[in-house]
């Protein structure tokens, strides 16, 4: 059974940092693209980032980009998105989601808030 | 990069089918979508992938009461039968040149 576990978030200052980390399990990790979505309170989706298997090549949305860095551990099965200069509108519950090809994001985590506040 | 266009809300009754629609924008008529289930205070849950022909594959677990299919640049996600905990938003995927968009979310209410 695949398992994504988020874990890192919190209460942040405008202008502070926060690594997020997604566990996973159940999947071969380092072959599986892996995305960042979040959802501000009372929102819709939408993507953050996107970073692929083995080579890891990354990919982010306009607003975050020079902000946000998207990484993984793959012999630790870990995903990380690490959060710089964060902002009031970076406020939401993000998603750890796999990848399948061509398919879309075919299992999600259950989430962690991040909440920039002053 | 593609569009996609969904109604805010919907509603239906218990045991009747409801047809949500996700319109890619023109250019990407032809574009693959993912439709997510988010229930109230959960995570979002994948439904299925739909081609522009209409076939579609099911994530696991899902029930035989979700259906899809497409018609030109729309794409469908049928859920017959109803049941109350079918009351959820419903959100369309679809990605280009490694970019992500999703649809803005079709809120369904179960009478």
């Amino acid at each position: 059974e695949v398992q994504l576990v988020e874990s890192g978030g919190g209460l942040v200052q405008p202008g502070g940092s926060l690594t997020l980390s997604c566990a996973a399990s159940g999947f071969t990790f380092s072959s599986s693209a892996m995305t960042w979505v979040r959802q501000a309170p009372g929102k819709g989706l939408e993507w953050v980032s996107s970073i692929t298997g083995s080579d890891g090549h990354t990919y982010y949305t306009d607003s975050v980009k020079g902000r946000f860095t998207i990484s993984r551990d793959n012999p630790k099965k870990t995903l990380f998105l690490q959060m710089n200069s964060l902002r009031a509108e970076d406020t939401a519950v993000y998603y750890c989601t796999k990848l399948l090809a061509g398919t879309g994001s075919d299992n999600w985590g259950q989430g962690t808030l991040v909440a920039v506040s002053s | 990069q593609p569009v996609l266009t969904q109604s805010s809300s919907a509603s239906a009754s218990p045991g009747s089918s409801v047809k949500l629609t996700c319109t890619l924008s023109n250019t990407h008529s032809n574009y693959i979508v993912a439709w997510h289930q988010q229930q109230p205070g959960k995570a979002p849950r994948y439904l299925m992938k739909l081609e522009g022909g209409g076939s579609y594959n099911k994530g696991s677990g899902i029930p035989d009461r979700f259906s899809g299919s497409s018609s030109g640049a729309d794409r469908y996600l049928t859920i017959s039968n109803l049941q109350s905990e079918d009351e959820a938003d419903y959100y369309c995927e679809t990605w280009d040149s490694n970019i992500r968009l999703f649809g803005g979310g079709t809120k369904l209410t179960v009478l």
